[in-house]
């Protein structure tokens, strides 16, 4: 089975920390996402990388920036955490193309700033 | 752009009763049609998938059958039980490398 895992489940941050999110998948999948999640308006994509050292900007990019140093690790980083990024973080991969296109998800990062 | 649509909730049901969930979808080329579902706390899991029309994804009881014709693809299960309490979210993906996502429905299944 696929396992995408997200280091850090439930996080409590102040205004202006700087905050890593970490994802590692051990599926040898090139492409990786990070999605937002909050009451009301579903997932919404931030970033993605469809290789190492490859990111492209998702819906909603602003405040937050990626880091794809190893195909098996992809990390959110928020420069300067805001009340506004308060939310449930997930991380996917997903399998090659042609092999079923399939989203594998992460268990979730809660986190919250103050 | 391409766009999923899915019914409202909250949904609520007693056990064993009937479950549909309409999920409408909007895309250019040949989508592939995922329901994923959340249990209360965790991340999101694969439901079920059809990845061309006419064909039915089936998993744990759940059955969704890609109908291109009508840009359909709605979530029915038989006979619910409590531990089907869960955020269910249809998703298309249309040959790029993103998946669009439908807002979720909550479903709660009463004892």
């Amino acid at each position: 089975d696929v396992k995408v895992t997200q280091s850090s489940r439930y996080l409590v941050k102040r205004t202006g920390e700087k905050v890593f999110l970490e994802c590692v998948q051990d599926m040898d999948h090139e492409n990786m996402f990070w999605y937002r999640q909050d009451p009301g308006l579903g997932l919404r994509l931030i970033y993605f990388s469809y290789d190492v050292k490859m990111k492209e900007k998702g819906d909603i990019p602003e405040g937050y920036s990626v880091s794809r140093e190893k195909k098996e690790r992809f990390s959110l980083i928020l420069e300067s955490a805001s009340t506004n990024q308060t939310s449930m973080y997930l991380c996917a991969s997903r399998t090659p193309e042609g092999i079923g296109n399939t989203i594998y998800f992460g268990e979730g990062s809660w986190l919250t700033v103050v | 752009g391409d766009s999923v649509t899915q019914m409202e909730g909250p949904v609520t049901l007693s056990e064993e009763a009937f479950l549909t969930i309409n999920c409408t979808y909007t895309a250019t080329g040949y989508p592939s049609l995922f329901w994923y579902v959340q249990y209360p706390g965790e991340g999101l899991q694969l439901l079920l998938k059809a990845t061309k029309a006419d064909d039915k994804g089936s998993n744990k009881g759940f059955e969704a059958t890609y109908r291109k014709e009508t840009t359909s693809f709605h979530l029915e299960k038989g006979s619910v039980q409590v531990s089907d309490s869960a955020v269910y979210f249809c998703a298309l993906s249309a040959g790029d490398y993103k998946l669009s996502f439908g807002a979720g429905t909550t479903v709660t299944v009463r004892a």
